[in-house]
């Protein structure tokens, strides 16, 4: 079946820096994609939808200048934490729809961010 | 807007009971609707989804849920627990293949020896 990948799997930063994070789809094109925060112990919230050759939509409250989501290819779908604090350590997801008549997501394994 | 409600935070079980995890489901149009479980540090795995079809739907581990129009609910549930099915379970509803998921809060199910 179709699979989405994320890199890393984990990454601590300090405070301050940015990071990147990837988020592939191998075997099939994906003009969509979403990035989701999941912190300790709760649920998965949308952070923003991203779209092929177009601007992201973020969801209220997300800081579209502090998370930078950048989708250049049918394939590949980056999430930029700049300036991290303490505060945005969590677990980031992204997902990418499947066929349209599937109403299916497929996740990615998800990125543990720890900033010190 | 459609939303999912997961009552109960937290569910206990002795191993080979039955699990019960409930969802009730808030939509203006048809919803589909998914049961995903999340392992400590990993991702979410697709357990089951409902999309028009048949009302009660098997999934994978012996888990099965069905959907209940007239109660908007997708109950999520397994004759016989496992050690193994102590996970975290969340609930989730779009309305078309190309918007994000709306997740429930989860669900943590713990299963006694």
């Amino acid at each position: 079946g179709a699979v989405v990948s994320q890199h890393p799997s984990w990454v601590i930063c300090k405070s301050g820096t940015s990071v990147k994070i990837e988020c592939r789809s191998l075997d099939f094109q994906a003009t969509t994609m979403f990035w989701y925060r999941q912190f300790p112990k709760q649920s998965l919230m949308l952070m923003a939808t991203s779209n092929e050759g177009s601007k992201a939509t973020y969801e209220q409250g997300v800081e579209k200048d502090k998370f930078l989501i950048n989708h250049a290819s049918l394939t590949l779908s980056t999430l930029t934490v700049t300036s991290a604090h303490p505060e945005d350590s969590s677990f980031y997801i992204c997902s990418a729809p499947a066929r349209r008549e599937s109403h299916e997501q497929y996740f990615g394994p998800g990125t543990r961010l720890t900033v010190t | 807007a459609q939303s999912v409600t997961q009552l109960g935070s937290h569910v206990s079980v002795s191993e080979g009971a039955l699990v019960l995890l409930r969802c009730n489901y808030s939509s203006s149009v048809p919803p589909y609707l998914f049961w995903y479980v999340q392992y400590p540090n990993q991702g979410l795995q697709l357990l089951l989804k409902y999309t028009s079809a048949a009302t009660l739907v098997k999934g994978i581990n012996g888990f099965e849920a069905e959907f209940k129009k007239s109660e908007t609910s997708f109950h999520l549930t397994k004759p016989s627990a496992h050690m193994s099915d102590a996970a975290e379970y969340f609930c989730a509803v779009n309305l078309s293949g190309n918007t994000p998921l709306v997740f429930g809060k989860g669900t943590r199910l713990s299963v006694i020896a």
